[in-house]
């Protein structure tokens, strides 16, 4: 069974479309996180969910709107895709927000490729 | 901003100890030290988190001095496997915007045979 589950783990599309991505965590976690890795390989966080309600809203275009419809799901949803978009999208999940003992579990990962 | 200062790359060989240091030294009071490990095509995982002293698990263990403003990730007898890029992160996601986990380039190891 896979902890953090994210679909799909490839997406290309074009500039200007809209895109979704999907993700679950069976861990019973209450924290879930969408991380942005660029090409430079550079983590950097983008938005956290901590039992449903919005946490961290880091500076990302607002063009990106996460979604949590329940404690499991996480999705990502992007507007009118650019270029610079292009990268690898990271689902995590944590037991709890912040402190001691809060590990992440990420998932595999989702390779945007805008073109 | 809680900045991190950590090798972008190291060597080994099979079986030898790896020992990774880590710089911060504006670690802050509530701040905690923790490691990821990251392989291509993956997403990172957790290794350990520490607050002062030392810590050990099944896979790791970690050095932290009585000052805390360095850290050492210690692999012992690494194995082919453990190439990967290891990530050393100081701070706490529940802080203010400068106290944010900040995520480094990390260090890129590489095992030989």
């Amino acid at each position: 069974d896979t902890a953090v589950s994210q679909t799909p783990k490839y997406l290309v599309t074009q500039m200007g479309n809209d895109k979704s991505i999907k993700c679950e965590q069976n861990l019973g976690h209450d924290t879930m996180y969408w991380y942005k890795q660029d090409s430079k390989k550079f983590l950097k966080i983008m938005f956290s969910y901590n039992n449903k309600e919005l946490i961290i809203n880091e500076t990302v275009p607002n063009r990106f709107s996460p979604k949590s419809p329940d404690k499991a799901h996480l999705n990502l949803h992007i507007n009118s895709l650019e270029l610079g978009d292009s990268a690898v999208y990271f689902c995590a999940s944590s037991p709890r927000f912040g402190g001691m003992n809060t590990e992440a579990f990420f998932g595999q990962g989702t390779r945007l490729t805008v073109v | 901003l809680a900045k991190t200062t950590q090798p972008i790359s190291m060597d080994s060989y099979e079986g030898q100890e790896v020992n990774i240091t880590c710089s911060h030294n504006n670690i802050a009071t509530n701040d905690y030290i923790t490691w990821y490990q990251q392989f291509p095509s993956q997403g990172p995982r957790f290794i350990i988190q520490g607050y002062k002293t030392k810590v050990t698990n099944e896979v790791a263990s970690l050095f932290i001095p009585a000052d805390r403003k360095s850290s050492t990730l210690s692999l012992p007898r690494v194995s082919l496997s453990d190439t990967a890029v290891y990530y050393c992160l100081v701070g706490d996601i529940r802080a203010g915007n400068n106290r944010k986990l900040i995520w480094g380039l990390g260090t890129s190891l590489a095992v030989n045979p």
